[in-house]
């Protein structure tokens, strides 16, 4: 498995402002995810965070507004730009390690945040 | 399309007894299912998973789960519940070894009671 860490925690944040959220691995990775849990809701898969090349966001999503930085194979960030009370959401980093025959993912503990 | 349904929002159990959360799924190739547990103010956390193999898998905190391809379900299970089983319960299949992606279900609480 893998210890994922995350930061912010939570935070209140004003409409129109931006957020940026740190998801730290403490073992190399091949896969990191971004998703969306917004209350009492399932999740929603933002996009995938390649390292060394832009990343991939699924349908509904989009750089302009969820930018999504990978510089090496421990960290990635996530920010949520020019922020409505829509973006409220708990926002969770996953991680794979892929050829390991384990096709599991493990999640961080999550930023929850609430949009004023 | 790849899909996950949980039908029960809630589930409500005595302390004691058996529990089982239900999960369908729909993917187009082979399914790699998965269950995940997400405590109050918690990340998800891994329970157990079937990828190949015997039906019946075994997870973490004396939870299972069998996989039924014809009925194509994966439901979790326990034998007797504790209330510190108390929490949101995820199902996820993901499509085969080449995808990465994963398809949660809505989720389902479940109530363990004293």
């Amino acid at each position: 498995s893998a210890v994922i860490s995350q930061k912010p925690s939570r935070d209140i944040c004003q409409r129109g402002t931006s957020l940026t959220i740190q998801c730290q691995v403490d073992s190399q990775v091949t896969m990191m995810f971004w998703y969306r849990q917004q209350p009492g809701q399932s999740l929603t898969l933002i996009a995938t965070a390649n390292q060394g090349s832009e990343a991939t966001y699924e349908s509904g999503f989009v750089i302009d507004k969820f930018p999504i930085s990978r510089p090496n194979l421990t960290f990635s960030t996530l920010t949520v730009s020019n922020m409505s009370p829509e973006d409220s959401s708990i926002y969770l980093c996953s991680v794979e390690v892929v050829g390991t025959g384990l096709y599991e993912q493990y999640f961080g503990p999550g930023t929850r945040l609430t949009v004023t | 399309a790849q899909s996950v349904a949980q039908p029960e929002d809630q589930v409500n159990v005595a302390e004691g007894n058996p529990l089982t959360v239900k999960c369908t799924y729909s993917v187009s190739g082979n399914p790699y299912l998965f269950w995940y547990v997400q405590y109050p103010n918690r990340g998800l956390q891994f329970l157990l998973k079937y990828i190949t193999g015997d039906n019946l898998v075994k997870g973490s905190y004396g939870f299972e789960a069998e996989f039924n391809k014809s009925q194509t379900s994966f439901h979790l299970k326990k034998p007797s519940a504790l209330v510190s089983d108390s929490a949101l319960y995820f199902c996820a299949v993901r499509d085969g070894e080449g995808f990465n992606k994963f398809y949660f279900g809505s989720g389902t609480k479940l109530n363990v009671k004293p």
